[in-house]
């Protein structure tokens, strides 16, 4: 399968500063999909990215696929405490494969 | 239904009693997964239906584990004798199109 791997594993950072959080494969992917996860709560969806070097924008939110097709990022803008939770990036293969999460802390 | 269910939402069970899990998915939609997510953990496969297609059993962990899907809509996932390491959430996904929806999860807890 087309496995994931996500870096950092955790995050903690004061309200109002960025974040990100990497997605990698060594393998090339035929899509990358983003979740969210509150504490407590089950993943939604967030968006999907097919194309080589997309860039899809979700408010505060910025995904990007890597030109390669092999990594992708999720970046966060000014983090509001809203924004608390596990950010799971994932691959459609033949399984739905999802990397280990990074869990974001947003202190105000 | 309008989203995936899941029941029971919670279960406490005693060592080596059997569970079983139950998963409603999203009427019509064919693509459906198992996954088991343990206490601060990342979202491990556990099985795959398709169609009629054969399951991909793949990331089942042991021979205690198995799951069913009747008619192409309700699954369960059974648990044979469980153990104290079978304790975590047991999340059900329905992917419609491209998305996944998940259910709210079944919170197993072996004592």
């Amino acid at each position: 399968g087309q496995q994931v791997m996500q870096i950092p594993q955790y995050q903690h950072v004061q309200e109002g500063e960025d974040f990100t959080t990497y997605c990698n494969s060594s393998t090339t992917l035929s899509n990358i999909q983003w979740y969210k996860q509150r504490p407590g709560g089950h993943p939604v969806f967030l968006i999907q990215l097919v194309k080589s070097g997309e860039v899809k924008k979700q408010k505060r939110l910025t995904f990007q696929f890597g030109e390669a097709k092999k990594n992708s990022s999720l970046h966060i803008t000014a983090t509001q405490t809203t924004d608390v939770g596990t950010y799971f990036c994932a691959s459609i293969a033949y399984a739905l494969n999802f990397g280990k999460g990074t869990s974001l802390l947003v202190t105000p | 239904g309008a989203g995936v269910s899941q029941s029971p939402s919670n279960k406490v069970t005693e060592k080596g009693k059997d569970v079983e899990l139950r998963c409603d998915p999203i009427s019509g939609h064919t693509a459906l997964y198992w996954y088991r997510q343990s206490l601060g953990q990342g979202l491990e496969f556990l099985i795959y239906f398709q169609g009629n297609s054969a399951p991909d059993k793949s990331g089942l962990p042991s021979d205690r584990f198995s799951a069913e899907r009747t008619g192409g809509s309700v699954s369960t996932l059974t648990i044979q004798r469980t153990q104290q390491e079978d304790s975590a959430v047991y999340l059900c996904a329905n992917r419609v199109g491209a998305e996944a929806f998940f259910g709210q999860g079944t919170r197993l807890t072996v004592v």
